[in-house]
């Protein structure tokens, strides 16, 4: 079983619709959690960023933590096409390694 | 400019051939990491370096190896590359007590 669990999708939604990205993990020593955000042929770049459990916002984009269940979430409000992407999630213990979800193919339409 | 960078950004290459990829980072971090993405196997962690003297083992070490030349460079090495090693590769830096990490373009590797 894989550490961090994470549906590769494609997920397709209309421009405007709300979008709802999941990760599951095995390991309670995760501490830090995170959204990375990939475009084709780009390396991935940080999205966003948690260490605690509840919500956090950043303009149309809230990570969710349950550290209970071992969910995480991120959610995509009035989403854009320019939104379309891979979307990784990646966790991290005490000992600065990132685990990285297989990510998840995000295809906004117009 | 970017802040870390990546050479090749493509290499074909062939069966038992020695192949090194480059990194180099403008951002004075301490920290570097080497990783290969794979379709359906996100990124997995090969080595990372918490200083110019300090080398570690990830989760799929076997068939590689680094040198950090420097703190501003860290480069990954394919002693006799096998197809399997085809991939997408990505460095990445971050500084000391903190844990954004700050990826490379990538370097994409054809092993025929």
């Amino acid at each position: 079983q894989k550490e961090v669990e994470q549906d590769p999708g494609p997920l397709s939604v209309p421009e405007g619709a709300i979008v709802s990205l999941n990760c599951t993990y095995s390991n309670s020593a995760f501490q830090y959690f995170m959204w990375y955000r990939q475009y084709s042929r780009k390396g991935p770049e940080l999205l966003m960023y948690t260490y605690s459990s509840g919500n956090k916002e950043d303009g149309r984009f809230t990570a969710q933590v349950d550290k209970s269940s071992k969910y995480i979430s991120l959610f995509i409000r009035d989403s854009q096409p320019s939104d379309s992407a891979t979307y990784l999630c990646a966790m991290m213990d005490s000992s600065y390694k990132l685990i990285f979800g297989s990510g998840t193919r995000l295809l906004v339409r117009p | 400019d970017a802040d870390v960078t990546q050479t090749p950004r493509n290499r074909i290459t062939k069966t038992g051939k020695r192949i090194m990829l480059e990194c180099s980072q403008t951002k004075g971090h301490d920290r570097m990491y080497w990783y290969r993405q794979d379709p359906g196997l996100g990124l997995r962690l090969i080595y990372y370096s918490f200083d110019v003297k300090d080398i570690n083992k990830g989760e799929i070490s076997d068939g590689y190896s680094v040198s950090r030349q420097a703190q501003a460079k860290f480069s990954l090495s394919l002693e006799s590359a096998i197809p399997n090693q085809t991939a997408l590769y990505f460095c990445a830096t971050t500084a000391s007590g903190t844990d954004t990490q700050y990826f490379g373009p990538g370097t994409r590797l054809t092993v025929l």
